[in-house]
């Protein structure tokens, strides 16, 4: 089946600073979509980013469909961007989408 | 926020009892998923349903069933539960062209 591959899974920063999540996927995707899970669990939608880039505050996703990559740019980091980034790919199997995640990357942001 | 809620959040439960697990959207979303998040893992698809009464496996189906009568619930089902389906499951809702990726709450589910 696709893989998708998170890096790096541990990432430990200083407020103010920016940082570069990437996904790589192995195989050709119909979608793909970056989630943060807080520290309370919740799964919050970020970006739906088949490709190209996208931007939303201090938050930018590109996306590179025929490298089979994704980036997630954090710029400015806070406290409150603490938690797990996880990007999700949908792929077309059997007729129909499913939506296979990669490991994720621990994100811990100390003031 | 998408609405969609589990029920119920908690659960203990005891080794080898039936366990049924509820996502409910008021979305109108034909996808609707059922993850297991457990630590090292990420998230882990366990069964899919692309429409009423239509449904698929994921990676990790083993010892789960599930079932959906109507568009707004899909339940998921651990016929004899096992510690090792202790974990937090996440139900998850989207459109066909991938347009949604809306997750519940989650419910953490303890089998002892």
């Amino acid at each position: 089946g696709i893989q998708v591959e998170q890096s790096p899974p541990d990432l430990i920063l200083q407020e103010g600073a920016n940082s570069t999540l990437r996904c790589n996927f192995s195989d050709s995707v119909n979608n793909l979509q970056w989630f943060h899970q807080n520290p309370w669990g919740q799964l919050i939608n970020l970006f739906y980013i088949p490709s190209g880039t996208k931007q939303n505050g201090r938050l930018s996703a590109t996306t590179v469909a025929t490298e089979r990559y994704s980036l997630l740019y954090i710029s400015s980091s806070q406290t409150t961007d603490s938690g797990v980034y996880f990007c999700a790919v949908y792929m077309f199997s059997g007729g129909y989408n499913k939506l296979i995640f990669g490991a994720g990357t621990r994100l811990a942001v100390h003031p | 926020d998408a609405g969609i809620t589990q029920s119920p959040r908690h659960k203990v439960t005891e080794t080898g009892t039936p366990v049924t697990l509820r996502c409910h959207q008021t979305e109108n979303h034909r996808y609707m998923y059922w993850y297991r998040q457990d630590p090292g893992h990420g998230l882990r698809l366990i069964h899919y349903s692309y429409g009423v009464k239509d449904t698929d496996k994921g990676e990790v189906s083993d010892g789960y069933s599930v079932s959906r009568s109507k568009t707004e619930d899909f339940l998921l089902t651990l016929e004899s539960a096992t510690s090792s389906q202790t974990s937090v499951y996440f139900c998850a809702i989207s459109e066909p062209t991938g347009t949604g990726g809306f997750f519940g709450q989650g419910t953490r589910l303890t089998v002892v």
